[in-house]
């Protein structure tokens, strides 16, 4: 089946304890991408890449650190985690940048306190 | 910079009732434009797109056409079910930001029997 996955889908850190973010596509898809979703302001990009080794900053990279290393894994690595920074978190892939449909995970529900 | 802007919910509707979901947006170029729906737990799914000005995306009864003229992309559906409660996304791209789905703020669904 299609599908992008994403571990843990909840997690409760403590300030400053760093923490990875697990994104995995099975599609051979070439573009990657992470948004935050908090309400009232829908969906913000915070990384995205558009294939193994090119990752680039979207609108909100802040206190975030991605890698692309291998095709199918795209991590969000948060450093040292703050409660702003508390937010639900949705990895996508897409054929490409260009490519008009992009795939969601189901989400990793993150609290920091 | 491009934005997308929905009209606030949360929306209640009986079952077979009428569906509008407003969405406007600013765009720079010429956007693709995209409804994503999120049910309850999960991830985004698309659910219509319009690459065009004057193209019509159908899906499971919901249509939505891109009005150049107006900036707008409203979603509509002429009998709504209970399986339809959901949060509903407006969303645009254009290909000279990197693949990035700039997203409204989202309107929740609620359909009641």
């Amino acid at each position: 089946e299609a599908q992008v996955t994403q571990n843990p889908r909840y997690l409760i850190t403590v300030t400053g304890k760093k923490l990875t973010v697990t994104c995995s596509q099975n599609m051979n898809h070439e573009y990657m991408s992470w948004y935050r979703q908090d309400p009232g302001l829908g969906l913000r990009q915070i990384y995205y890449s558009m294939n193994v080794e090119v990752t680039d900053k979207g609108d909100v990279p802040e206190g975030y650190k991605v890698s692309r290393k291998e095709k199918r894994n795209f991590p969000l690595i948060l450093e040292s985690p703050s409660p702003n920074q508390t937010s639900l978190y949705f990895c996508a892939s897409s054929l490409s940048r260009v490519s008009h449909e992009q795939y969601f995970g189901p989400g990793t529900r993150l609290t920091v306190t | 910079g491009d934005s997308v802007t929905q009209m606030e919910g949360p929306v209640t509707l009986s079952e077979e009732a009428f569906l509008t979901i407003n969405c406007t947006y600013t765009a720079t170029g010429y956007p693709s434009l995209f409804w994503y729906v999120q049910y309850p737990g999960e991830g985004l799914q698309l659910l219509l797109k319009a690459t065009k000005a004057d193209d019509k995306g159908s899906n499971k009864g919901f249509e939505a056409t891109y009005r150049k003229e107006t900036t707008s992309f409203h979603l509509e559906k002429g009998s709504v079910q209970v399986s339809d409660s959901a949060v509903y996304f407006c969303a645009l791209s254009e290909t000279n930001q990197g693949g990035k789905l700039i997203f409204g703020q989202g309107t929740e669904l609620s359909v009641k029997p």
